[in-house]
C-alpha cells in the first residue's frame, strides 16, 4: 500500500542540527513533488519546503528558508529534511507529504501522508 | 495569523448540519487556485477529505461536500456523526508579489455536541 514513514525527529539543542527522512512505498517515487509540513504542540499546520519530483525546483516558507535544505534520493524513494540553526520555535510533528497530481504541482492537493515525527528544540 | 482565516471552531448535534468557511484573498483563493480540506482525528496525521474544491477521495462519504466561491470556500457536513469531531484545515496556493507559498487556514475544531 501507497506509505510514507518519517524518521529522525528528537530532541536537540537551540542553533543544532537534525536530519529528517521519509521513506516511501507503494508508488512511484520518483514521479511526484513532495512537501514537509509541521505542526507545533496544540497548534496548526504550517507548511515548511515543497520539492518537485526530479528535484530540479525547492521552494521554502519564509521562516526556514536559509535554514534548512529538503532533498530526495529518487533511487532510495527517500525524502529528507535538513534543519541547520534550529530554534525552539521550530519544535513540531514534522509530515512528508505527496502531491496528488505529478504534473500539476502548485495546485495539488496533499493525498498521502506520514504519521510523523516530533522535533523538539530544547536546551 | 494565517493566509487563509477559519473559525476556530463549530459545533453541531448528531445528524445536524455544519459549515467551515475559509477565506482568502486575490492571491490565493480569488487567483484560481484550488481549495483542498484535510481532517485531523486527534493524535493523528492529516487525512485529505476534498480537493480541487468539491472532489472527494474514495472511501469519504457523502456527507462531506465542498465548494467554492470568489475568495473564499466552504465544507459542509451533513448527518453529523460522533466520528467526525477532529480538526478540519483548509489548503490552498498563494502568489503574489512577495513569493510564491503553499497556504493553510489555522484549522477549526469541530465539536459534535
Amino acid at each position: 500500500q501507497v506509505q510514507l514513514v518519517e524518521s529522525g525527529g528528537g530532541v536537540v539543542q537551540p542553533g543544532g542540527s537534525l536530519r529528517l527522512s521519509c521513506a516511501a512505498s507503494g508508488f512511484t517515487f520518483s514521479s511526484y513533488g513532495m512537501h514537509w509540513v509541521r505542526q507545533a504542540p496544540g497548534k496548526g499546520l504550517e507548511w515548511v519546503a515543497f520539492i518537485r519530483y526530479d528535484g530540479s525546483n525547492k521552494y521554502y516558507a519564509d521562516s526556514v528558508k536559509g535554514r534548512f535544505t529538503i532533498s530526495r534520493d529518487n533511487s532510495k524513494n527517500t525524502l529528507y529534511l535538513q534543519m541547520n540553526s534550529l530554534r525552539a520555535e521550530d519544535t513540531a510533528v514534522y509530515y512528508c507529504a505527496k502531491v496528488s497530481e505529478p504534473s500539476n504541482y502548485y495546485d495539488s492537493s496533499l493525498d498521502i501522508w506520514g504519521q510523523g515525527t516530533m522535533v523538539t528544540v530544547s536546551s | 495569523q494565517s493566509v487563509l482565516t477559519q473559525p476556530p471552531s463549530v459545533s453541531g448535534a448528531p445528524g445536524q448540519r455544519v459549515t467551515i468557511s475559509c477565506t482568502g484573498s486575490s492571491s490565493n483563493i480569488g487567483a484560481g487556485y484550488d481549495v483542498h480540506w484535510y481532517q485531523q482525528l486527534p493524535g493523528t496525521a492529516p487525512k485529505l477529505l476534498i480537493y480541487g474544491n468539491s472532489n472527494r477521495p474514495s472511501g469519504v462519504p457523502d456527507r462531506f461536500s465542498g465548494s467554492k466561491s470568489g475568495t473564499s470556500a466552504s465544507l459542509a457536513i451533513t448527518g453529523l456523526q460522533a466520528e467526525d469531531e477532529a480538526d478540519y484545515y483548509c489548503q490552498s496556493y498563494d502568489s503574489s508579489l512577495s513569493g510564491s507559498d503553499w497556504v493553510f487556514g489555522g484549522g477549526t475544531k469541530l465539536t459534535v455536541l
